[in-house]
């Protein structure tokens, strides 16, 4: 079993409020990633970073910003929260293999965390 | 671009086989994914295969991969009611940092 925590599971919030949605890995994976998973299941990533103190944003264009200061923790952070922002958000990580490499370490998920902004 | 597509929705009944199917569009893909979701809860690793392989068992789980249709399934043997979840196959390709690509996953709903 992954060793990938977030926290809250649940968050109902208002609008206009700031959020920081918490991510750790015991693992010491280099990679880490933020998935949005709308109602219809499918997932879009949001965020990803390589290793400390590298961020990229993802495939879905996203109002959120994400920190790594250190290996284990990946916060992902939303400025003043709307109702669009209710989603499931899913934080991962998974090893690197190093620049070319063949192998892709598999993605390892935390057990999400459910946001609804009023 | 990339695209991964899986049928929505599979009921099968207790005991009987399911095979979900999954098919990609990348030819450069080099490892694919079935993850397994139950509810209020993440994606949880089930088997992966290497793109150079075309079968991989293990214990009720059989992956098959066709390579030419670019055509992936998971087979799960004697359906069991803990089995009813969301499946998702996902695929990655070969570069510096490996990009995840995930399809929109298969309802499975095991009935007695």
């Amino acid at each position: 079993e992954a060793d990938i925590y977030q926290t809250p599971r649940y968050l109902v919030i208002g609008t206009g409020k700031k959020i920081t949605l918490e991510c750790s890995q015991t693992m010491g994976h280099d990679k880490m990633y933020w998935y949005q998973q709308d109602p219809g299941m499918e997932l879009h990533l949001i965020h990803y970073s390589y290793g400390v103190n590298s961020t990229e944003k993802g495939d879905l264009s996203s109002e959120s910003t994400v920190s790594r200061i250190r290996t284990e923790h990946f916060p992902l952070t939303l400025e003043s929260a709307r109702p669009s922002h209710t989603s499931q958000y899913l934080c991962a990580s998974s090893e690197y293999s190093g620049q070319g490499s063949f192998y892709n370490s598999p993605l390892h998920f935390g057990n999400g965390t459910r946001l609804t902004v009023t | 671009g990339e695209d991964v597509e899986q049928s929505l929705f599979l009921s099968v009944r207790e005991g009987d086989s399911s095979v979900i199917n999954c098919t990609y569009t990348d030819s450069s893909s080099t490892y694919l994914y079935w993850y397994k979701q139950e509810p209020g809860a993440g994606l949880q690793l089930l088997t992966y295969i290497f793109s150079n392989m075309d079968m991989k068992q293990d214990q009720r789980l059989t992956v098959l991969l066709n390579k030419k249709d670019k055509h992936l399934s998971l087979r799960i043997a004697d359906t069991q009611t803990g089995d009813s979840a969301i499946y998702f196959c996902a695929e990655s390709q070969t570069d510096s940092w490996g990009k995840f690509q995930f399809g929109a996953g298969t309802q499975v709903v095991v009935t007695p």
